[in-house]
C-alpha cells in the first residue's frame, strides 16, 4: 500500500518570499504519478502541480515547482514569490497506475500561511 | 465545460436518516472518484468507478454506503441508516487516465 507523509503541519512565510513544503511517500509502483494539490479555507481542492514519476525533469507551474528525488521518495513543493491567495491547506498526494487500483492517497497536508 | 459539480452543497441529517448525494463530473472523464475528508485530515478513498464500473471500494465503507454511476456519466452515494460518524466532507472528483483528479467543491454532511 502506498503511504504519503508530510511532516510540517504547519508553516508561514512572508509575503514575496520562497517556502519549501516536504512531501516523502512510499510505494513498490515502478510507475505512478505524484501531486500537490491547494485547499483555501472552505473552498474546494485545486490541482497546482503534477510530476510523472518516470519524467526526471521536475515540474514547473508559474511560481509553483517541485523537487522530485526519486531514489529518495522525496517530493517537495517550492512556491516562489508568494502571495497572500497562496494561503491554504496543502497536501501532497501519490496516485499508482498499475496492479488495478486507481485512487490518490493523500498526506495529511500543511497548513501555509502568508503573512503581509 | 463547467467542472465537477456536487449537490447538495450542505446536507443536514438526522440520525438513522438516510441520504443522496450527486456529482456530475467533467463530461469527457471516464474516472470518477468519491472521498471522504475530516477536519484537518487529508481526503480518504471511498470508491472509484471507470466509466459506470465501479472497480475498487475501500474497507473503510461499510455496507451502509452503496455508489453508483449509471450509464457512465452522473454518480449518486447513498448513506443509509446515518451514524454521527457519518459527519464529513464527501469529494467528488473526476479524471483521465494519470491525472489524479479534478474535485467538486464537496457535500458536508452533517448527522445530528
Amino acid at each position: 500500500a502506498q503511504t504519503v507523509t508530510q511532516s510540517q503541519p504547519e508553516m508561514s512565510v512572508q509575503e514575496a518570499e520562497t517556502v519549501t513544503l516536504s512531501c516523502t511517500y512510499d510505494t513498490s509502483e515502478s510507475n505512478y504519478y505524484l501531486f500537490w494539490y491547494k485547499q483555501p479555507p472552505s473552498r474546494q481542492m485545486i490541482l497546482v502541480i503534477r510530476q510523472e514519476a518516470y519524467k526526471q525533469q521536475n515540474a514547473t507551474e508559474n511560481r509553483f515547482s517541485v523537487n522530485f528525488q526519486k531514489a529518495a521518495k522525496s517530493f517537495s513543493l517550492k512556491i516562489s514569490d508568494s502571495q497572500l491567495g497562496d494561503t491554504a491547506m496543502y497536501f501532497c498526494a501519490s496516485l499508482p497506475t498499475q496492479g488495478g487500483s486507481e485512487k490518490l492517497v493523500f498526506g495529511k497536508g500543511t497548513k501555509l500561511t502568508v503573512n503581509p | 465545460d463547467t467542472g465537477v459539480s456536487q449537490d447538495p452543497r450542505h446536507k443536514i441529517t438526522k440520525r438513522g436518516q438516510n441520504v443522496t448525494f450527486r456529482c456530475d463530473p467533467i463530461s469527457e472523464h471516464n474516472r470518477l472518484y468519491w472521498y471522504r475528508q475530516t477536519l484537518g485530515q487529508g481526503p480518504e478513498f471511498l470508491t472509484y468507478f471507470q466509466n459506470e464500473a465501479q472497480l475498487e471500494k475501500s474497507r473503510l465503507l461499510s455496507d451502509r454506503f452503496s455508489a453508483e454511476r449509471p450509464k457512465g456519466s452522473f454518480s449518486t452515494l447513498e448513506i443509509q441508516r446515518t451514524e454521527q460518524g457519518d459527519s464529513a466532507m464527501y469529494l467528488c472528483a473526476s479524471s483521465l487516465f494519470g491525472q489524479g483528479g479534478f474535485f467538486g467543491q464537496g457535500t458536508r454532511l452533517t448527522v445530528v
